[in-house]
Order: C-alpha cells, then sequence, then structure tokens
C-alpha cells in the first residue's frame, strides 16, 4: 500500500497568514493527488483533484501543487472559515490511502 | 442537486451485521464510481470501498471477505454489508460519488458503533 505523509500534524496561524501544508507519498502517483478540507462534526469537503485542479466552488485561495512523490497545499490569506483538518489522499492505486491530517488552529 | 444521505448505523454486539444505505438524489448511482469512507472517533480518514458504474470493485484490506459494496438502481441507492464486526470497525462511515478518481461529493456520514 501507498503510505501518504502530512507535515506538519498541527499547526498555528494568524488570520492573514499564508499557511502551506505538504504532503508526500511512499512512492511515485504521478498527479493522483486531492485534498479535503473537514471541520469538527461534519463530512469532509473536496477542495482539489489532480494535485491543482481546484474543485468547482472552492475560492481560488486555495492553491495545490506537486507531481510524483511531493504535494503541497496552500492556502494565500488564511480566514477564519479556513482553520479546519485537512487530509490529502492517493488514487493513483487501491487502496486509495489518506494522509494522517494536518489540523490547522488559530494563533 | 446532488445529495447523499447515509443510514442504517447504531450499536451492533462484535460479530454482528449491519448494513449501511446511501439514497442519492440528483445523479443516478449506477452511472457513477461510489465509494464508503471511514472514520473512527478522533482519529483520521481511512478508504473502504469503491464501486465502478461497470460493476467491479475494491476492498481495503481491513474489510475484504467481510464487507460488501452493493447498489441498487431502482432505489438510487448505494449499499456497505458488514459482517462479522469487530471493534475497530466503531466509525462515521460516509459514502461519497467519485469523480476525477477521487471522493467529490460526501453524505454527511452514519456511526457505527461495535461494542458488547
Amino acid at each position: 500500500d501507498i503510505q501518504m505523509t502530512q507535515s506538519p500534524s498541527s499547526l498555528s496561524a494568524s488570520v492573514g497568514d499564508r499557511v502551506t501544508i505538504t504532503c508526500r507519498a511512499s512512492q511515485g502517483i504521478s498527479n493522483y493527488l486531492a485534498w479535503f478540507q473537514q471541520k469538527p462534526g461534519k463530512a469532509p469537503k473536496s477542495l482539489i483533484h489532480a494535485a491543482s485542479s481546484l474543485q468547482s466552488g472552492v475560492p481560488s485561495k486555495f492553491s495545490g501543487s506537486g507531481s510524483g512523490t511531493d504535494f503541497t497545499l496552500t492556502i494565500s490569506s488564511l480566514q477564519p472559515e479556513d482553520f479546519a483538518t485537512y487530509y490529502c489522499q492517493q488514487y493513483n492505486s487501491y487502496p486509495h490511502t489518506f494522509g494522517q491530517g494536518t489540523k490547522v488552529e488559530i494563533k | 442537486e446532488v445529495q447523499l444521505v447515509e443510514t442504517g448505523g447504531g450499536l451492533i454486539q462484535p460479530g454482528g451485521s449491519l448494513r449501511l444505505s446511501c439514497a442519492a438524489s440528483g445523479f443516478t448511482v449506477s452511472g457513477n464510481y461510489m465509494s464508503w469512507v471511514r472514520q473512527a472517533p478522533g482519529k483520521g480518514l481511512e478508504w473502504v470501498s469503491i464501486i465502478y458504474n461497470g460493476g467491479s470493485t475494491y476492498y481495503a484490506d481491513s474489510v475484504r471477505g467481510r464487507f460488501t459494496i452493493s447498489r441498487d438502481s431502482s432505489k438510487n441507492t448505494l449499499y456497505l454489508q458488514m459482517n462479522s464486526l469487530r471493534a475497530e470497525d466503531t466509525a462515521v462511515y460516509y459514502c461519497a460519488r467519485v469523480i476525477y478518481g477521487t471522493e467529490t461529493y460526501w453524505g454527511q456520514g452514519t456511526l457505527v458503533t461495535v461494542s458488547s
């Protein structure tokens, strides 16, 4: 199975900060990488697919990049509604594995 | 509007069986890839299973042989039959519509608790 490792596991940031989350795959996955946002008690929300393609309706402050084994999710200017846990997922091969999550908290 | 509503969760004893349902609206289940993802209390997301529009299915190693994904076109509903349940199967189970290969639309989830 492909292992997905996110860093950091948690971070504290202020409103307006630029935030970057990293996801590393244990083997190459091309660009078959998705990002999700989850708020407490809610279902995950899809943000990005194919490493860098924004899902419909997702604001452009979210961006993704990377290919192969190393990927990043960037939030350009953190807003109060962005405080949540973020997960990456590889869908290159089964089982489709998720990273352990990155919790973004208010500083 | 795409909507997914899961039902069927509850408290079940170890070794028991449960069937989860996911009623879809706004699209046809049989024409799409559909999946199940679960989340144990306080933990991260775990991919469980997927069914293709053509009927092919795939499972996580942790559930293969115990869980079965299926669908009913007449009811536009996705199912997850769970047998031989274990304490480690305790989780919120989400169904999702898969687009671009990944879970794009999610239901609100249903909680399964396996405990004596």
